[in-house]
């Protein structure tokens, strides 16, 4: 079955250190999407990505950096200079282009904890 | 500014009674609907969308809305709830601009009592 796989479910992180989330998608959709979420603050968008090779910032983009080398992955990297990564985070890919009323797909989610 | 609202954070409901999820937007476009459920530590799954048409929507585990352009609301209910309801609900549109990115609410935890 298609779908979105996060790996991994959970990841400790000590201060200081850069993560990576993995995010990969064999639904063939061409937009991809990362999220943070907090309690009692639904979703914010940190980064998406529209086609290959191009992505552009969210509403909290910042202490955060992703790529999109192919289409089916989306990886997004905590930086140090992300100060409060605590947080559970969620991919979520969609058909694009002409068809722009189709919903976002989820994974999982990685819930990232600070030791 | 586009927006969405979830007029409450909780709704507590016993179970077997029938229960309502307010939404509320504010576009000055016209937009394309949503409702998404979360249970714990998972990701967002779709209940149901409205795109065009009726405009009385019916989802899967028994959900329906219903999109009233007029105040701007797309109400999520179910008759009779079940303790496997237990969820968060996203509510979430899609306004018909160049852009075409979804704007969430901020999420209505639905509290099954026994």
């Amino acid at each position: 079955d298609g779908g979105i796989t996060q790996s991994p479910k959970y990841l400790f992180r000590k201060e200081g250190q850069n993560v990576t989330l993995s995010c990969e998608q064999n639904l063939n959709h061409d937009a991809m999407y990362w999220y943070r979420q907090d309690p009692g603050q639904g979703l914010r968008l940190i980064y998406y990505s529209q086609i290959v090779n191009d992505f552009q910032k969210g509403d909290i983009a910042e202490g955060y950096s992703v790529s999109r080398e192919k289409k089916e992955s989306f990886p997004l990297t905590v930086t140090s200079a992300q100060k409060n990564p605590t947080a559970f985070y969620l991919c979520a890919s969609r058909r694009a282009g002409e068809v722009s009323n189709q919903p976002q797909h989820f994974g999982d989610g990685t819930r990232l904890s600070i030791l | 500014a586009q927006s969405v609202t979830q007029l409450d954070s909780q709704v507590p409901v016993f179970e077997e009674a029938p229960v309502e999820l307010r939404c509320n937007y504010s576009s000055s476009v016209s937009v394309y609907l949503f409702w998404y459920v979360q249970y714990p530590n998972q990701g967002l799954q779709l209940l149901l969308k409205y795109l065009s048409g009726s405009t009385l929507v019916k989802g899967i585990n028994g959900f329906e809305a219903e999109f009233n352009k007029s105040q701007t609301s797309f109400h999520l209910r179910k008759p009779s709830v079940h303790i496997s309801d237990t969820a968060e609900y996203f509510c979430a549109v899609i306004p018909m601009d160049s852009n075409y990115q979804l704007i969430w609410g901020a999420g209505t935890k639905l509290i099954i009592k026994p």
